[in-house]
């Protein structure tokens, strides 16, 4: 089966230009998180979808949106980037929204803002 | 706020020695704490987790983690290192949101080299 599956790998971006990210979770999988990791950074939480509605958002300004999608898939918007948005975006997945359930990880896309 | 502290960037080890990664985290309740690795270019892998029950917790490749409560830590061990264990360790603590989801708090990270 796959994993989790992000696209693109690699981003280019400019400052205040827009970018989405997206994110396939595993098969069955019905929960789909997303994640910034910074250089030297552990991963930072930015939201959690389950079932289409967003299940919880991480300290982020409304630059980043996020949505999910009848079939569990889920796009990461952000608006007007900025030099600090440089970084690695990880999604997760996870069959439910349960307490202690374990993530599965994509590769994640990095994203560069010039 | 909870949070986790994983106090060396690096530990270094020769290869078949016993390893530790250190992590301590603070959190109000019941702590729920994980491990995850990452392999350059990769996504995280999990590792393990504590949630209740034994205080020591097994998980993959021969991995094991001790869970402390009154010194607050969950130290990441192993027996005896191999070379391809060298990678990037995360210890996080799991947090349950009002919105009924949940999200990991990670720390910054210790790099792990096993040396030959």
């Amino acid at each position: 089966d796959a994993g989790v599956t992000q696209s693109p790998t690699h981003l280019i971006k400019t400052r205040g230009q827009h970018v989405t990210l997206r994110c396939s979770p595993i098969s069955g999988h019905k929960s789909v998180s997303w994640y910034q990791q910074v250089l030297g950074q552990g991963p930072q939480f930015i939201f959690q979808y389950y079932e289409k509605e967003e299940r919880g958002r991480g300290n982020f300004p409304d630059r980043f949106s996020a949505r999910q999608f009848p079939n569990y898939s889920s796009e990461l918007n952000v608006n007007a980037l900025l030099l600090g948005d440089s970084a690695l975006y990880l999604c997760a997945s996870s069959e439910h929204v349960l307490t202690g359930e374990k993530l599965f990880f994509g590769s994640g896309t990095q994203l560069s803002v010039l | 706020a909870q949070s986790v502290a994983q106090p060396e960037d690096q530990v270094n080890v020769a290869e078949g020695n016993p390893l530790t990664v250190k992590c301590t985290y603070s959190v109000s309740g019941n702590p729920y704490l994980f491990w995850y690795v990452q392999y350059p270019n990769r996504g995280l892998q999990f590792l393990l987790k504590y949630i209740t029950g034994d205080n020591l917790v097994k998980g993959s490749y021969g991995f094991e983690a001790e869970f402390n409560k009154s010194q607050t830590s969950f130290h990441l061990k192993k027996p005896s290192a191999l070379v391809s264990d060298s990678a990037l360790y995360f210890c996080a603590a799991g947090r349950v949101l009002t919105g009924g989801g949940n999200k990991l708090t990670f720390g910054t990270g210790t790099q792990l080299k096993v040396e030959l």
